[in-house]
């Protein structure tokens, strides 16, 4: 089945500077993969994805870029602030295109900490 | 719009014992997906129901079971509950669509922490 890799686990940056996490996948059938933050106390919720058919993604500070060949995908925040303190998580599906995208395989997660 | 509804929020039960979980949708989501997040294993999928029907299952053993409701709602059930079974179990529903028209995105609800003594 599929394997998701994540890294690094913690990540503690100054306010301001970028992040990046950075995930390998396993299965090279997988065509779509998504980025959740989860909250202290609260469910995870999708901050960016990206189609196999894409190679890059931004969405105000957030980007994503994923290389099919290498079977990489990363997550870059850019102007860090307090409040992207959380844990992060990709995921890839390879159902999109069957409906059945909700079959994820995530990875281990990054807590990441912006600090003042 | 109401988000997904998970409860109970918290509950404490012994091994041996069997657990009850439910999960209401966003309105008009016909597709709900269950995950256990643990320390140790991260989050991993349980099973995805649609339209009634069990459509994904992931790689549980038999005492891990759902249903969907003709209401899109959800329950998932633990039998002969083990210690390794301490999860928070987060319910997750979706729109599901195909091609481009199948956005992916998943909401989850706040999960259900079952703590088993």
């Amino acid at each position: 089945g599929e394997n998701v890799e994540q890294h690094p686990s913690t990540l503690s940056v100054q306010e301001g500077d970028s992040a990046v996490i950075k995930c390998t996948y396993s299965d090279s059938a997988s065509n779509y993969f998504p980025w959740y933050k989860q909250e202290l106390g609260k469910g995870p919720q999708l901050i960016i994805d990206i189609r196999s058919n894409v190679g890059e993604k931004k969405d105000q500070r957030i980007a994503v870029t994923l290389n099919k060949t290498a079977k990489h995908f990363s997550l870059h925040i850019t102007e860090t602030q307090p409040e992207d303190s959380a844990v992060y998580f990709c995921a890839a599906s390879k159902g999109l295109n069957t409906g059945t995208a909700s079959k994820l395989t995530f990875g281990t997660g990054t807590r990441l900490q912006v600090t003042l | 719009k109401a988000g997904v509804t998970q409860t109970p929020r918290y509950l404490i039960k012994t091994r041996g014992q069997q657990v009850t979980l439910s999960c209401s949708p966003i309105s008009g989501h016909r597709s709900v997906s269950w995950y256990q997040q643990t320390p140790g294993q991260g989050l991993q999928f349980l099973f995805e129901y649609f339209s009634e029907t069990q459509r994904n299952k992931g790689n549980f053993p038999g005492r891990f079971s759902g249903r969907q409701f003709s209401n899109s709602r959800s329950e998932m059930n633990v039998s002969t509950l083990e210690l390794g079974d301490s999860a928070l179990y987060l319910c997750a529903s979706s729109l599901i669509g195909r091609g481009e028209k199948n956005t992916g995105e998943l909401f989850f609800g706040e999960g259900s922490r079952l703590t088993v003594l």
